[in-house]
């Protein structure tokens, strides 16, 4: 069963604007990941957030993190048309094993 | 992309076959993954390794083996393919470590007819 779901599962917005999307999970975890893939390629990291942490930021991305309500969500500010992808976040339970959600589609429209 | 390659790119088969698909990575990791990507369901892991001849099932074994006799290459194999193993593979390499990213490979796409 998937550990990690993204809503919504596809975003359009115009370029400029912002541009949030969400995760939920199940069960407690270590960290948790945000991946970005391109159409036709593979996944790319863009941020890790620890589980003893509610919010960290990485140039343009915001990332927060609920463990008491098992959620995340991700900003991406000021959107440009080259963030148009799919992002996907990811749990690590383990260690040893990630899971991942079934994405969000955003296209930024120039 | 970290030097993470992956071979074929595309392959097309009939379901009954054997098939195998390569991953091979320069960066001496320890830590190596194969996952499948469907829509609607996201990546799913399906096997890992970590260390050469150390592996474990992921979360969709069932139907695939794989094997690692060095560090830099991770081999998953289907032993009968069937049109349900249509997808995309990705390998992925890291995941542990302080940063505990993983750095993906171009993706194999394999077609099951």
């Amino acid at each position: 069963s998937q550990q990690g779901e993204e809503d919504p599962q596809a975003l359009s917005i115009q370029e400029g604007e912002n541009a949030t999307m969400n995760c939920s999970y199940k069960t407690s975890i270590n960290n948790l990941q945000w991946y970005r893939q391109n159409s036709g390629r593979g996944l790319v990291h863009l941020i890790l957030i620890r589980s003893n942490e509610r919010e960290k930021h990485s140039g343009r991305l915001r990332v927060t993190l609920d463990t008491s309500k098992k959620s995340s969500s991700l900003l991406i500010t000021a959107s440009r048309a080259a963030d148009t992808a799919s992002y996907f976040c990811a749990t690590d339970r383990s260690g040893n094993q990630f899971y991942f959600g079934t994405g969000t589609s955003l296209t930024v429209i120039p | 992309d970290a030097g993470i390659t992956q071979s074929p790119r595309h392959k097309v088969t009939e379901t009954g076959t054997p098939v195998t698909l390569r991953c091979h990575q320069t960066e001496n990791h320890r830590y190596m993954y194969w996952y499948r990507q469907d829509p609607g369901h996201g990546l799913r892991l399906i096997h890992y390794s970590y260390g050469v001849k150390d592996t474990d099932k992921g979360e969709v074994s069932d139907g695939y083996s794989v094997s690692r006799s060095k560090t830099e290459d991770f081999l998953l194999t289907l032993e009968s393919a069937t049109s349900s193993q249509t997808s995309v593979y990705f390998c992925a390499i890291g995941g542990q470590g302080a940063h505990n990213e993983q750095f993906f490979g171009p993706g194999t796409r394999l077609t099951v007819l």
